[in-house]
This record gives C-alpha cells, structure tokens and sequence, in this order.
C-alpha cells in the first residue's frame, strides 16, 4: 500500500531564516505530487504541483520553489521566510493520471 | 474556469441528527467531484468521490453524496450526526485542463451538539 510521509511535523522559524519541507510517497512510482498552504482560518492553496520528475508549476508567485530531485520526493524550500508564510502545509499525491488525491500529516510552520 | 462554492462556513447540529453539508460547482464538462474531512492538525482524508459513475455515492464513516447535474450540486449528507463527525470538511472539483489539480471549496466546519 501507498503512504506519504511530512517532516518536520512542527517547525519555528525566525524571520529571514531558510526552510526545506519534505515530501515522501512509498509505494507507487510517478505520482503526481501537490504542495498546499492552510492559512489559520482559511482554505487550501495550492502552491505547487508536479506532473513528473521534470516537471514543476507554480500556482502563486511568493518567496517559496519546489524541487524533484527522486521520483516520490518533494521539497519546498525557502531562501528568507516571512511572517505570511507561517501555516499550516500539506502534500499530497495522486496516481499518474489520476485526479484522487492522498494528503499527508502536514507541518506546521510558525515564523516569528 | 471551474470553481466550488460550499454555503456555510460553520454548520452545527444535534447529536444524531442530520448532517447536511453543501457543495455547489461551475464546470464546463462534466467534473470529477470529492468530499474531504480535516480533523484539527491532520492532513485531508478522502471521504467520498465522484467519477461519473452512479450519482449517489457512498463514502467512509456513514457519509454520501448525491450528484445532481441539473442543479450542480454535490452535497455531502449523513443520516445521523455523531460527535467524532465534529470536523472541517471540503468539496473539491477537479480541474479539467489536464493538470490533474483540484479546485477546493473554502470549507465548513461541522460542530455535533451533545
């Protein structure tokens, strides 16, 4: 069976601090992979998505970029944080080809 | 361009009542429809989906949706309420351009009265 993994679970960032987030799925190969941002109060964005390992597009133009560097691993990573960037983050996957998408646990990001 | 709207941001009802929560979509085609459950500091968890196939579906823990094309609704209902049901829920409606990405509701937050 397919399971996803987040680490960090938490993480408190002074501002201007860098940030790397992972991102890892067991058990399938060429998913489709998701970063999502939960704001305190409100919905989902999706901040990045990758249609395989070459492949990354971004939703909303910000401080944050996503690499691929192996097939089931995603990282979002930041050179300064923000304070707009605390939140809470969220990957998820699909199968290729697919639209049904896996979350993961999350982390939770404060930036003070 | 697809889009999902889901009236009520906090929806509170009685233990073992109806639960009725509202999902409303524009879509040019016909869309892939799904119903997500967030527990407070958890990821998403799948509770129904809609492929095209029949147009009641059901889901996880009791809950199923109704497809209803005429009105564009996919509305998320339980029987009988329970306290573990206490939760944020969200409809999504799959983007069609071929990037396999959702179009998210804003979410409602469900709270069970004892």
């Amino acid at each position: 069976s397919q399971t996803i993994h987040q680490w960090p679970a938490t993480l408190v960032q002074p501002v201007g601090s860098p940030l790397s987030l992972e991102c890892t799925v067991e058990g399938t190969s060429n998913p489709n992979l998701y970063w999502y941002r939960q704001a305190a109060g409100r919905g989902l964005q999706l901040l990045f998505y990758s249609i395989g390992i070459d492949q990354i597009s971004s939703e909303v133009p910000q401080n944050l970029s996503a690499s691929r560097p192996q097939d089931r691993q995603f990282i979002l990573s930041s050179k300064k944080l923000l304070l707009s960037d605390s939140g809470f983050y969220l990957c998820a996957w699909s199968m290729y080809s697919s639209y049904e998408q896996y979350f993961g646990p999350g982390t939770r990001l404060t930036v003070t | 361009a697809q889009s999902v709207t889901q009236l009520g941001s906090h929806v509170s009802v009685s233990e073992g009542a109806l639960v009725l929560l509202r999902c409303n979509y524009s879509s040019s085609v016909p869309p892939y429809l799904f119903w997500y459950v967030q527990y407070p500091n958890q990821g998403l968890q799948l509770l129904l989906k809609y492929t095209s196939a029949a147009t009641l579906v059901k889901g996880i823990n009791g809950f199923e949706a109704e497809f209803k094309k005429s009105e564009t609704s996919f509305h998320l209902t339980k029987p009988s309420a329970h306290m573990s049901d206490a939760a944020e829920y969200f409809c999504a409606v799959s983007d069609t351009s071929g990037t396999y990405k959702y179009i998210f509701g804003t979410g409602t937050r469900l709270k069970v009265l004892a």
